[in-house]
């Protein structure tokens, strides 16, 4: 009964491959969220996609790529790991009703702990 | 453009005294404000947020936050604290009429028994 699910939870992996995280969210919410917490617990927004339309886009080296099948599924494929992008990798989603940026809740899933070799 | 600032990294209390969590923020536009909290190996989960109306929010377990524009902050406050608040916690803010959350570095609460 999950709301908000990620796959895998731990993903240890050598630098130079590609890697996929799944995330499914079944809450019937028509936007999701990729955020990206640092060592230091320091949580950052990469992406957002409304109804599998790509609306935020932050400053995120294009190796990583977000990919929306349905609006229940947003994954994330990150092309030639580094070092540096050994993270945890949380997928979240809210209910905006039409009307973006009224303080909607975010619901977070449990995080994929990501660490390149 | 917004940001976040908890000062306090990390915040020890003995079990049943009250704990301040503090957190400013800074913005040209209106904001939403938001305390999520982290328990360990787990996602986010929202404690409380003001949205409008009166400035003094409340959680279903004890915790409150005051929004105050003049000081533009939104301490975090809980009473009489028990081990189980042992968490992360994070204040956000989001503008109106966009959905992404700017965070704050975080704050460790840590109960001593």
């Amino acid at each position: 009964d999950t709301a908000v699910s990620q796959t895998p939870k731990y993903l240890v992996t050598q630098m130079g491959n590609d890697k996929s995280i799944k995330c499914e969210q079944n809450l019937g919410h028509d936007t999701m969220y990729w955020y990206k917490q640092d060592s230091k617990k320091f949580l950052k927004i990469m992406f957002s996609y409304n109804n599998k339309e790509l609306i935020i886009n932050e400053t995120v080296p294009n190796r990583f790529s977000p990919k929306s099948p349905d609006k229940a599924h947003l994954n994330l494929h990150i092309n030639s790991l580094e070092l540096g992008d050994s993270a945890v990798y949380f997928c979240a989603s809210s209910q905006d009703r039409g009307v973006r940026g009224r303080g909607e809740t975010q619901y977070f899933g449990p995080g994929t702990r990501l660490l390149v070799l | 453009a917004q940001s976040v600032t908890q000062l306090d990294s990390q915040v020890p209390v003995f079990e049943e005294a009250p704990v301040e969590l503090r957190c400013n923020y800074s913005s040209s536009v209106s904001v939403y404000l938001f305390w999520y909290v982290q328990y360990p190996n787990q996602g986010l989960q929202l404690l409380l947020k003001y949205l409008s109306g009166s400035t003094l929010v409340e959680s279903i377990n004890g915790f409150e936050a005051e929004f105050n524009k003049s000081q533009t902050s939104f301490h975090l406050r809980k009473p009489s604290v028990h081990i189980s608040d042992t968490a992360e916690y994070f204040c956000a803010v989001s503008e109106t009429g966009a959905n992404n959350l700017f965070f704050g570095t975080g704050t460790r609460l840590t109960v001593i028994p």
